[in-house]
C-alpha cells in the first residue's frame, strides 16, 4: 500500500534552517510529484510547492521562494524539504503529500513538527 | 496567489444535510476542474474525499458530494452524522504548476 514516513520532530532556534524527510513507498516513486504543505498552530492548509522526483524539477509558492528547497533521492526513495532562516512564525506541522494523476494530493505523511524557539 | 475563501464554521444535526462553499478565482477554481476537498479530524494529517470537483475515491462514504459552478466549489455533506465532525479544506489546482488550498471550515455537528 502506499505510505508516505516522514522524519520525526525537530526542534530549531530562530535563524537556523531545517530539512524534514520523507519516504515513499508501495509504488512507482518517480510516477508522481511529491508536494510539501504547512499548518501552523490552529491554523489551516498552505501549500509551499512540489517536486517531481523524476527529474527534480520544482515548484514553489511566491511566499516561500528563495527560503525553501526540495530535493530528492531516487536510490532512497525519499524526497526532502529544506526551510531556511527560520523564524518562530515558522512553527508548524509539515505535510509531504504525493500528488494525485488527478491533481489532487491523494495521500499523506503523518506530518512532522518543527518548532522554532530561542 | 490567495487563499481560497471558505466559511471559517458550519454547523448541522445529525440526519441534515450541510454545505460548504470554496469561492475562488477564474484563474483556479473557475479555469480548472481540479478543485479537491479534503477531511482533517484534529491531531491527524488530512484525508482525500473528493477529486476533479464530483469524485469520490475508493472507500469514501456517497454522502460526500462536490459541484462547482463558475468561481465556486462547494462540498455537500448529507445525512450528517457524529463522526463528519472535522475541518474541511478545499483546494485548486491554479495553473502554471501551483496549488492553492481554502482556509479550512470547522464543521460541527450539534
Amino acid at each position: 500500500q502506499v505510505q508516505l514516513v516522514q522524519s520525526g520532530a525537530e526542534v530549531k532556534k530562530p535563524g537556523a534552517s531545517v530539512k524534514v524527510f520523507c519516504k515513499a513507498s508501495g509504488y512507482a516513486f518517480i510516477s508522481y510529484y511529491i508536494h510539501w504543505v504547512r499548518q501552523a498552530p490552529g491554523q489551516g492548509l498552505e501549500w509551499l510547492g512540489r517536486i517531481n522526483p523524476s527529474g527534480e524539477s520544482t515548484a514553489y509558492t511566491q511566499k516561500f521562494q528563495g527560503r525553501v528547497t526540495f530535493g530528492r533521492d531516487t536510490s532512497t526513495s525519499a524526497v526532502y524539504m529544506e526551510l531556511s532562516s527560520l523564524r518562530s512564525e515558522d512553527t508548524a506541522v509539515f505535510y509531504c503529500a504525493r500528488g494525485g494523476a488527478s491533481y489532487d494530493l491523494d495521500y499523506w505523511g503523518q506530518g512532522t513538527v518543527v518548532t522554532v524557539s530561542s | 496567489q490567495s487563499a481560497l475563501t471558505q466559511p471559517a464554521s458550519v454547523s448541522g444535526s445529525p440526519g441534515q444535510s450541510i454545505t460548504i462553499s470554496c469561492s475562488g478565482t477564474y484563474s483556479d477554481v473557475g479555469s480548472h476542474n481540479l478543485v479537491s476537498w479534503y477531511q482533517q479530524h484534529p491531531g491527524n494529517a488530512p484525508k482525500l474525499i473528493i477529486y476533479e470537483v464530483t469524485k469520490r475515491p475508493s472507500g469514501v462514504s456517497y454522502r460526500f458530494s462536490g459541484s462547482k459552478s463558475g468561481n465556486t466549489a462547494s462540498l455537500t455533506i448529507s445525512r450528517l452524522q457524529a463522526e463528519d465532525e472535522a475541518d474541511y479544506y478545499c483546494c485548486s489546482y491554479g495553473g502554471r504548476s501551483t496549488w492553492v488550498f481554502g482556509g479550512g471550515t470547522k464543521l460541527t455537528a450539534l
